[in-house]
């Protein structure tokens, strides 16, 4: 159980285009999503927290017109990284809260963003 | 801020025992966390720990923490070959509601 998807599990794009990804608890129900980054040899990095049904609330440093979060369902959290630039590209994780396990946090596979 | 601090690489023999210790500043912590992540793959969590235990045990690993010294520890015993990965420390101080802080990961390197 509590397992988190993310899709795609990598990506590259060309600079100024905008890319989708998505996060989903398959077999819980997620009232709060995360999203984090995690650049080469680094640590996570808190983004945003997503609670379905309401706005994303982003960490200090984070734009929020260029990293748009949408928490439509208890099972899905999209990120799109708009236009996205080369130092964007980083390693995009997400992860989920359960509604019945509050204290725990199950993290996704992760997504790769590469934009050349 | 928040901080978490870690070694960056661990060396064990396989078959000892691997202690990987944390440090952390918020006090307001409740729930600490200890997560694994192997090459290419997302995190895995291994075990946490609530702010007013001081120690947990499950299987191989063992949790401890000192609230007073802001310190957590991670005993893995009779370490394996499969055990090498990268060991993340992580805080949460509301009641893991909020997202996590993390340390920047602890490289655990078995020698045969």
């Amino acid at each position: 159980g509590a397992v988190v998807s993310q899709h795609p599990s990598w990506v590259i794009c060309k600079s100024g285009t905008s890319v989708k990804i998505e996060c989903r608890s398959l077999d819980f129900q997620a009232t709060t999503m995360f999203w984090y980054r995690q650049f080469p040899k680094q640590s996570l990095m808190l983004m945003a927290t997503s609670n379905e049904g309401s706005k994303a609330t982003y960490e200090q440093g984070v734009e929020k017109d260029k990293f748009l979060i949408n928490h439509a369902s208890l099972t899905l959290s999209t990120l799109t990284v708009t236009s996205a630039h080369p130092e964007d590209s980083s390693f995009y994780i997400c992860s989920a809260r359960s509604v019945s396990k509050a204290n725990e946090q199950f993290f996704g596979p992760g997504t790769r963003l590469t934009v050349l | 801020g928040e901080d978490v601090e870690q070694s960056l690489f661990l060396s064990v023999r396989e078959g000892d025992s691997s202690v990987i210790n944390c440090t952390y500043t918020d006090s307001s912590s409740t729930y600490l966390y200890w997560y694994k992540q192997e090459p290419g793959a997302g995190l895995q969590l291994l075990t946490y720990i609530f702010s007013n235990m001081d120690m947990k045990q499950d299987q191989r690993l063992t949790v401890l923490l000192n609230k007073k010294d802001k310190h957590l520890s991670l005993r893995i015993a009779d370490t394996q070959t499969g055990d090498s990965a990268i060991y993340f420390c992580a805080e949460s101080g509301g009641g893991g509601a909020d997202g996590l802080t993390f340390g920047k990961g602890t490289h655990l390197i078995i020698q045969p």
